[in-house]
C-alpha cells in the first residue's frame, strides 16, 4: 500500500514563526502536492512539485514556499506564520503521468495564535 | 481555482437507502475521480471514470459521466452508517495539467 505521512497531526504556532510541515512518500512518487483546507472553501492547491527541485505554483501561494530537495520528501514552509494560515493542510502524491489517483496523507491540522 | 462543483452541500440519510451526489465541472476533462474524506483525515481515492466512459461501478458505488452536460453523479447503494464521510469530485482537465481540480464535497450523513 502507498503510503503517505505527514509529520504532524496538530501543530500550534505562533504569529511570526517560521513553521515547516513535511511530507513523505515511500512509493517514488514523481508529483507532490500542497493543499489547505478550509471550511466551505473546499481544497485549494498551495504547490505542486512533479520532479526533485522542480515545484510550480498552485492557486494560493502567496505566503508559503516548498522545498524538495529529495524524491520523497516535500516540506511546506510558512515563512511568517499569520492567524489566516490556521487551517487543515494536505499532502498529496500521485505516480506520474499518465497515472492519475492521488494519495492523501492524514493531514495536519495548524493553528496560528 | 475550483472547478468541480458539488450538489448537495450536505446530505442525510437513514442506513439502507441510497445516497446520490453530483458534480458540475466547467472545462473538457481527461477523468473524473471520487474521493472521500472521513473527519478530521486525509481523502481516499474511489473511483475514478474516464472522459469516453458513461458509467462505472465498484462494489456498492456507481458513477455516472455525461461530457455533454460536463457532470458527474455518484450513486452509493445500500448505505451504512460507515459510509458517513464528505465526499469530492475531482477532475483532471484536458490539456496536460498534472493536478487535478476539487469541488468543495458533500457533506453525508447515515443515521443508524
Amino acid at each position: 500500500d502507498v503510503k503517505v505521512t505527514q509529520s504532524s497531526r496538530y501543530l500550534v504556532k505562533r504569529t511570526g514563526e517560521k513553521v515547516f510541515l513535511e511530507c513523505v512518500q515511500d512509493m517514488d512518487h514523481e508529483n507532490m502536492f500542497w493543499y489547505r483546507q478550509d471550511p466551505g472553501l473546499g481544497l485549494r492547491l498551495i504547490y505542486f512539485s512533479y520532479d526533485v527541485k522542480m515545484k510550480e505554483k498552485g492557486d494560493i501561494p502567496e505566503g508559503y514556499s516548498v522545498s524538495r530537495e529529495k524524491k520523497e520528501r516535500f516540506s511546506l514552509i510558512l515563512e511568517s506564520a499569520s492567524t489566516n494560515q490556521t487551517s487543515m493542510y494536505l499532502c498529496a502524491s500521485r505516480p506520474g503521468w499518465g497515472r492519475e489517483t492521488q494519495y492523501f496523507g492524514p493531514g495536519t491540522r495548524l493553528l496560528v495564535l | 481555482s475550483q472547478q468541480g462543483e458539488e450538489d448537495p452541500q450536505a446530505l442525510s440519510i437513514q442506513e439502507g437507502e441510497n445516497a446520490t451526489m453530483n458534480c458540475s465541472y466547467k472545462t473538457s476533462i481527461n477523468n473524473l475521480q471520487w474521493y472521500r474524506q472521513n473527519s478530521g483525515r486525509g481523502l481516499v481515492h474511489l473511483i475514478l471514470i474516464r472522459s469516453n466512459e458513461r458509467e462505472k461501478h465498484s462494489g456498492r458505488l456507481r458513477v455516472t459521466l455525461d461530457t455533454s452536460k460536463k457532470s458527474s453523479s455518484l450513486l452509493i447503494t445500500a448505505s451504512r452508517a460507515a459510509d458517513t464521510a464528505s465526499y469530492f469530485c475531482a477532475t483532471d482537465q484536458e490539456g496536460g495539467s498534472e493536478k487535478l481540480v476539487f469541488g468543495k464535497g458533500t457533506k453525508l450523513t447515515v443515521n443508524p
